[in-house]
């Protein structure tokens, strides 16, 4: 088993760019999140998402859009790159009820 | 609005020396309190969940325990390796909230040889 992957591993944007982050689960869980890490803020939600066609707002979710059309899969789309979504983007999953999370090893963002 | 404040920000041990990361927080109904380990440039990794007021949980040299309004780890006889970032986490119960953990800011434990 993969677990949970996450690609790219970096990633450098200019402003006003947009994108897609990856993130893919073998282990057929039902929740699916994004958190942004920054230095001194934590882990802090992003979107989330329960089942496969159902997904919802966490704290910080301007500018970053997300799907989720099959169970494995939920990218995360930055519309227009800002300076501030610099920073680190983990994709974390979970099987109903969630026991314990499951994190992919991140992806490094540079909005310059 | 669920909150997780971790204490202290930074804890500085010798080799051997025990000592505690406290987690305290706030939810509306706790379905789930997580703790994390997280090594410089990876992912938080799983350690504990905790449920109810009272249960504890042990792994190696680490043992969680939980009551209403916090959660303690506690790190006995540490080793070098045990150095990292420790993660809390709350889990509300009810409807789409088992989608959603609440980070504190970490504890960053350094254990020197």
């Amino acid at each position: 088993n993969a677990g949970v992957t996450q690609t790219p591993k970096f990633q450098v944007l200019k402003t006003g760019q947009s994108m897609t982050l990856q993130c893919a689960q073998d282990m057929n869980h039902e929740y699916m999140s994004w958190y942004r890490q920054d230095p001194g803020m934590g882990l802090r939600l992003i979107h989330y998402s329960v089942g496969a066609g159902i997904t919802d707002q966490g704290e910080v979710p301007n500018g970053y859009n997300v799907s989720r059309s099959t169970t494995e899969d939920f990218p995360l789309r930055l519309l227009s790159a800002a300076p501030s979504q610099t920073s680190v983007y983990f994709c974390a999953s979970s099987s109903y009820g969630g026991h314990g999370y499951t994190f992919g090893s991140g992806t490094r963002l540079t909005v310059v | 609005e669920d909150q997780v404040t971790q204490s202290p920000e930074a804890l500085r041990l010798q080799e051997g020396e025990s000592s505690s990361l406290n987690c305290s927080y706030t939810v509306s109904g706790l379905r789930g309190l997580f703790w994390y380990r997280q090594d410089p440039g990876k992912g938080p990794e799983f350690l504990f969940t905790l449920y109810s007021a009272g249960e504890e949980k042990e792994k190696e040299r680490l043992k969680a325990t939980l009551t209403k309004k916090e959660s303690f780890l506690h790190i006995t006889a540490p080793k070098p390796e045990d150095s990292a970032t420790y993660l809390c986490a709350v889990q509300a119960s009810g409807g789409t909230s088992y989608g959603k953990l609440t980070f504190g800011q970490g504890t960053i434990l350094t254990v020197h040889p």
